[in-house]
């Protein structure tokens, strides 16, 4: 059973970038898509982007400026990076699988909680 | 920009059916996926492409999707079904393709 873990400070100060990791188990990171996906206390779920295992990327233009996603299949792991964070970035963070030939999102993280404060 | 419209909140009784609409522009040619989030737990897939139920979703879960409306249908509502729900499709369509949400659906169960 593939499971995703979101690892990372729960705590960042406004104008730093908030870095988050997620590790993969149970399966290969290879060959599928990976997200990250947000969503502010008592608000909807916000795509923030997706990366292959070959490392192309697809950002949401909302973010696309400071968003920036990496994978290290060694590690089975992936990041995510977002610069500039203000109040409005706080957030549970989760990551999730695309499966191959899908464009939804069948595993995912029990998400993470950020809070940008200082 | 894709934008998927759902109502805030629906409300059923106990073993009646629910349903829950998502609206787009032409949505019928997009293959429209279905989550259930329950708080303070991770969204789960219920149905994708449209009317597909993954592995252990129970088969009163169904999903309906043409024109502008896509639907996702609970049958014999239960206390347990209680949770927000949100509509997903992937927009090809501009220049930026991306993952677009629906604002959620608050279900709940009288």
């Amino acid at each position: 059973q593939v499971q995703l873990q979101e690892s990372g400070p729960g705590l960042v100060k406004p104008s730093e970038t908030l870095s988050l990791t997620c590790t993969v188990s149970g399966g290969s990171i290879s060959s599928y898509y990976w997200s990250w996906i947000r969503q502010p206390a008592g608000k909807g779920l916000e795509w923030i982007g997706r990366i292959y295992t070959s490392g192309s990327t697809n950002y949401n233009p909302s973010l696309k400026s400071r968003v920036t996603m990496s994978v290290d299949t060694s590690k089975n792991q992936f990041s995510l990076k977002l610069s500039s964070v203000t109040a409005a970035d706080t957030a549970v963070y989760y990551c999730a699988r695309v499966p191959p030939l899908g464009d939804y999102f069948d595993y995912w993280g029990q998400g993470t909680l950020v809070t940008v404060s200082s | 920009s894709y934008v998927l419209t759902q109502p805030p909140s629906v409300s059923v009784a106990p073993g009646q059916t629910a349903r829950i609409t998502c609206g787009g522009n032409n949505i019928g040619s997009k293959s429209v996926h279905w989550y259930q989030q329950k708080p303070g737990q991770a969204p789960v897939l219920v149905v994708y492409d449209d009317s597909d139920r993954p592995s252990g979703i129970p088969e009163r879960f169904s999903g309906s999707n043409s024109g502008n409306t896509a639907t996702l249908t609970i049958s014999r509502v239960e206390a347990g079904d209680e949770a927000d729900y949100y509509c997903q499709v992937w927009d090809s369509s501009s220049d930026h393709p991306g993952v677009v949400f629906g604002g959620g659906t608050k279900l709940t169960v009288l």
